[in-house]
């Protein structure tokens, strides 16, 4: 059965520091997509990246950057130099490529991050 | 503004009662997925319909069920009402282009339900 940790509830940084949040999945599968969602305080889920096993390249997109590394099946997610607009509660999830990709997202417990000014 | 949307936003109820709760797919989308967020489980996934068939279930309650509508839109019905079902229900919607590709999904901005 696919799974993923998060094994941090809760980050409080001061604005402008570095945060990285930890994502850890298990699967069975070697085909698989992994994700990340944001909800802040709002309530919605705002999608953020997606990425495929087969492509281990990290990505950065503006002050957030992803890294990807199969060898210890962890997705972490960092937000370089961060802001208040950040806070939010982030969830990493798993989606397994079976039945010609059609499932549900397995998702994480969340990190709520906390920004102070 | 993912472009799903779903109504109502907000529903009160009493335990025992049905409820209805509706979600429009992104245009083009065919695939539509119904999630449940609550403290006690997290966000967890209940069941995906794709072009009007059910094609994946979660953990979905019996007392719980969903359909899709020729013109793609999804109703999720909850009946039998308890307690424990006060939640936040989201919807997402996707292309799904088969072939082992899992496309991304784009939520709803969610129906949260409170059973009194």
């Amino acid at each position: 059965a696919q799974k993923v940790t998060q094994a941090q509830t809760e980050i409080s940084v001061v604005e402008k520091e570095d945060v990285t949040l930890d994502c850890v999945y298990e699967t069975r599968d070697t085909t698989y997509y992994l994700f990340w969602y944001k909800q802040p305080p709002s309530g919605e889920l705002v999608f953020l990246i997606r990425r495929n096993s087969f492509d281990e390249q990290n990505e950065i997109s503006g002050r957030y950057s992803w890294n990807f590394q199969k060898s210890t099946s962890s997705f972490n997610f960092t937000i370089t130099a961060s802001q208040v607009v950040d806070s939010a509660v982030y969830f990493c999830a798993l989606s397994e490529a079976v039945g010609g990709g059609a499932d549900g997202l397995t998702f994480g417990k969340g990190t709520h991050l906390i920004i102070q000014p | 503004d993912s472009g799903v949307t779903q109504t109502p936003k907000h529903l009160i109820t009493a335990t025992g009662q049905r409820v209805t709760l509706r979600c429009s797919p992104r245009s083009g989308d065919l695939s539509v997925y119904w999630y449940q967020q609550s403290l006690d489980q997290g966000l967890q996934f209940l069941i995906q319909y794709y072009n009007g068939e059910e094609r994946a279930k979660g953990n979905i309650l019996e007392r719980f069920s969903a359909q899709q509508f020729p013109d793609l839109h999804s109703e999720l019905n909850l009946s039998s009402l308890e307690l424990g079902d006060s939640a936040l229900y989201f919807c997402a919607s996707s292309v799904v282009a088969g072939g082992g590709i899992t496309d991304t999904q784009y939520f709803g901005p969610g129906t949260r339900l409170t059973v009194l």
